[in-house]
């Protein structure tokens, strides 16, 4: 079946730094990727969608400054969380559609010291 | 606008006794319907889906969902609950512009022995 996977599945950084986490398709092009957010006890917030050779699509109250994302080819898309603080915390989730299906990347957990 | 609603936040069964997890809907056209699970620390798997076709969805582990357009309801039920389905359940809705999916806010599954 169709895999995506997540790196870095865990990531600790320093309050102010950047940390970029990458979403691949393993066996099948994907042109639209997604980045989800699930805060602690809480569901996946949709965040953004990632448009392969186009701009992201942003949710309303996400800033796009603030959460970089690049579809840089149809396997892979980068999401950057700039200038991270604590509040940015949190389990990073990516999927990839084929077809009607869906497919979800493992995470990735987010800690801002 | 499409919503979902998980009348439950958690759910506690003995082994053996049936499972029901409560899934409304909210959508201005005829929707996909899905139920996730998620295992601590595990990624998302996706236990059915709702295209449209038969109103009885059956999923994988023996769960299956029954899409009632009059209730608005798409109900995840299970005859007989294992420990191993001591999880996270999601309920999610498709949104028009293509493949972006909306959570519900989730039901935490236990099992007791």
């Amino acid at each position: 079946g169709a895999v995506v996977s997540q790196h870095p599945s865990r990531v600790i950084c320093k309050s102010g730094t950047s940390v970029k986490i990458e979403c691949r398709s393993l066996d099948f092009q994907a042109t639209t990727m997604f980045w989800y957010r699930q805060f602690p006890k809480q569901s996946l917030m949709l965040m953004a969608t990632s448009n392969e050779g186009s701009k992201a699509t942003y949710e309303q109250g996400v800033e796009k400054d603030k959460f970089l994302i690049n579809h840089a080819s149809l396997t892979l898309s980068t999401l950057t969380v700039t200038s991270a603080h604590p509040e940015d915390s949190s389990f990073y989730i990516c999927s990839a559609p084929r077809g009607v299906w869906q497919y979800f990347g493992p995470g990735t957990r987010l800690t801002v010291l | 606008a499409q919503s979902v609603t998980q009348l439950d936040s958690h759910v506690s069964v003995s082994e053996g006794t049936p499972v029901l997890l409560r899934c409304n809907y909210s959508s201005s056209y005829s929707p996909s319907l899905f139920w996730y699970v998620q295992h601590p620390n595990k990624g998302l798997q996706l236990l059915l889906k709702y295209t449209s076709a038969a109103t009885l969805v059956k999923g994988i582990n023996g769960f299956e969902a029954e899409f009632k357009k009059s209730e608005t309801s798409f109900h995840l039920t299970k005859p007989s609950a294992h420990m191993s389905d001591a999880a996270e359940y999601f309920c999610v809705v498709s949104v028009s512009e293509g493949n972006k999916l909306v959570f519900g806010a989730g039901t935490i599954l236990r099992v007791k022995s």
